[in-house]
């Protein structure tokens, strides 16, 4: 089975501090993505990365960062957290387009995040 | 540009009632594929099924079922028998292209509570 695994459940920070959300998987999937899931909005995509080093902004980059030094894990910065920022986050891979499961992403658990 | 509207924001049912989730697309892509995933109390979403445009044929899979017409431009998920387990956000998706990065649009999700 695919695992993606998120570091953390839950987490509690203060507003201006930095942030790291850490999420591993272990399919040597090539893509690896960051949502953010708020009521009544949906999936929201942050950034994507489809090769190390790599990384593209998705729909709602602003205040994010990301970093992609090893194929298995991809991180989500927030850089100076703010309020507007709490929210679940939701990282998933998938892996290249050949190959039968192609465009098939897997999610980890989230990671619910509260900046005070 | 890719959209996905699921226009039912929620839906309760008693156990043992059918009941389908619909969703509507909108893509200048001739191909591309079709996702539903379900997000359970849980928080991790999980993968359902994946539909290529070229493949019109309904699926079946236990007691849910997916009806994809292009005509319409709908991919409409039915549960049949429901049981309280089912209970959970369910997400269509539409990927950006087939073969490409696996860029996913989710629609907004409908939240379905099965009673007993």
């Amino acid at each position: 089975d695919v695992k993606v695994t998120q570091s953390s459940r839950y987490l509690v920070k203060r507003t201006g501090e930095k942030v790291f959300l850490e999420c591993v998987q272990d399919m040597d999937h090539e893509n690896m993505f960051w949502y953010r899931q708020d009521p009544g909005l949906g999936l929201r995509l942050i950034y994507f990365s489809y090769d190390v080093k790599m990384k593209e902004k998705g729909d709602i980059p602003e205040g994010y960062s990301v970093s992609r030094e090893k194929k298995e894990r991809f991180s989500l910065i927030l850089e100076s957290a703010s309020t507007n920022q709490t929210s679940m986050y939701l990282c998933a891979s998938s892996p290249s387009p050949k190959g039968l499961a192609k465009n098939i992403q897997y999610f980890g658990a989230g990671t619910r995040l509260s900046v005070l | 540009a890719q959209k996905v509207t699921q226009a039912q924001t929620e839906i309760s049912v008693v156990e043992k009632e059918d009941v389908t989730l619909d969703c509507v697309y909108e893509t200048r892509d001739t191909t591309y594929y079709l996702f539903w995933y379900k997000q359970p109390p849980s928080g991790e979403l999980v993968f359902l099924i994946r539909r290529n445009s070229f493949d019109e044929q309904n699926e079946i899979s236990g007691r849910y079922s997916w009806n994809f017409q292009k005509s319409t431009s709908s991919f409409n998920f039915t549960i049949t028998a429901s049981q309280v387990v089912d209970s959970a956000v369910y997400f269509c998706a539409l990927s950006e292209k087939a073969g490409a990065n696996s860029k996913l649009t989710f629609g907004k999700g409908i939240t379905l509570s099965v009673r007993p």
